[in-house]
Order: C-alpha cells, then structure tokens, then sequence
C-alpha cells in the first residue's frame, strides 16, 4: 500500500481563489511528521509547512495551512488567495518514527504530486 | 537560513562515465545527508541515507556498487554513479539534516542535478 496518497494529479484554479491540495497517509508508527513541498519547473524543493503528530493544532505558515486529521490520516493544504507564482508541482511527504532516533528512517516518503496551474 | 549546495547543476556524458555529484552544507554541520532520486514526472524516491563516518544505508533496489556514496565530513557528501547508463538518467536531489537539530524542519534540499547519459 501506498504510504503517501495524492489523489489529484492536476489542478487548475483561478488566481486568487483558494486551494486544497489532498494528502493522505498511511502509518502504523504513533510518531510521525507531514510535510508539503513545492518544485516549480526549476526543480528546486521548496519547503512549505510542516505538521508533528503530536501536534494539537493545525499548522500554518503564511498563506500556507495545514488541514491535519488525524482520524482520517489527512493532511491536506490549503493555500489561501492564491497567485501566479504558486503554479507548481506540490509534493507531501511523510517520516516515520522520532526524528533523529538511532537507526530511525529520516529519510522523507513522497506521494506523487500535484500539478498546480494558477490562472489569470 | 540553512543552505544546501548541490554541483553539478547539469551533466551530460557518454554511457559508461562515472559520475560524482557533491552536496555540501554552507552554513551548519550535517550528520545525515539523504539521496533522492526523481524520474521525469514522478515523484521523489530515496536511494539513500549518507551518515557521516559511516556506511550510507541503501533502499531497497538501489544498488550500492552502483550508486557510491561517501560522506567524509560534516559538511560534504559525494554522489558517484558508476559506468552510468542512459537508464540513469534521472535529477538527482540531496537534502541534509542539521547535526543538533531536533525541531521539526531539519530537512534541507539541494538545488538537484539533472544527468543525462547518451
């Protein structure tokens, strides 16, 4: 089973309406955390938001919040009034385990992304 | 904030080539540096953990004799595709986590290489 899930492969919105980009997770582990990353065509990985799975309330960051339930093993994001230059992939990633534990996997499972368009 | 360099942005070189490909921290001490791979249009897939002092911890599939990878220091580790194939060709991305950081973000990407192998 897939541990990150991306449903939407793509998307188009209007400039300035808001976003919600789909993530869902997959884990056994009680500590984990939930990132979002934007690679624009450039290639670079743009950090975004990070979620704990600890934390009690949702993140946010800017323009940028972090829709986390729990239950439902979401954590979609949100990007509020949106612009041209959000025009991305979006990438949600997961680690597993207590960061920086021995011998723990920090290394980031990605789901495969969504291609955000922003139109004018 | 922190930096991670990653060089070569872009190589192109004939099948058979070995290939190094450096990822440094600029501005803090990386215990652990991590290796992605990205295929067009997929998504991020590790090949590696790279800790310092130490043998990197490979993924399953990923073959070792194959995909080098030495971390020699707290600032620097080197990629090396060996007799590379086109099948290789991919973008490769490195991202490093701070030695002493236990807060939440401590995972910082390199800008990636993209290699391409006639």
């Amino acid at each position: 089973a897939q541990k990150i899930t991306q449903t939407q492969p793509g998307m188009f919105v209007q400039e300035k309406e808001a976003v919600t980009l789909d993530c869902t997770y997959d884990t056994s582990d009680p500590s984990y955390g939930l990132f979002w990353y934007k690679q624009p065509s450039s290639g670079e990985m743009i950090f975004l938001i990070y979620q704990g799975s600890y934390d009690q309330q949702n993140a946010t960051e800017g323009r940028y919040s972090l829709n986390f339930q729990k239950a439902r093993k979401s954590a979609n994001l949100v990007i509020s009034a949106s612009q041209l230059g959000d025009s991305a992939m979006y990438f949600c990633a997961m680690r597993e385990g207590l960061w920086g534990r021995e011998g723990g996997a920090d290394g980031l499972t990605f789901g495969k992304g969504t291609h955000l368009i922003i139109q004018p | 904030g922190a930096v991670v360099s990653q060089h070569p942005s872009w190589v192109i070189c004939k099948s058979g080539t070995s290939v190094k490909i450096e990822c440094r921290s600029l501005d803090f001490q990386a215990t652990t540096m991590f290796w992605y791979r990205q295929f067009p249009k997929q998504s991020l897939m590790l090949m590696a953990t790279s800790n310092e002092g130490s043998k990197a911890t490979y993924e399953q599939g990923v073959e070792k004799d194959k995909f080098l990878i030495n971390h020699a220091s707290l600032t620097l580790s080197t990629l090396t595709v060996t007799s590379a194939h086109p099948e290789d060709s991919s973008f490769y991305i490195c991202s490093a986590r701070v030695a002493s950081d236990r807060l939440v973000v401590a995972q910082h990407f390199g800008d990636g290489t993209r290699l391409s192998i006639l």
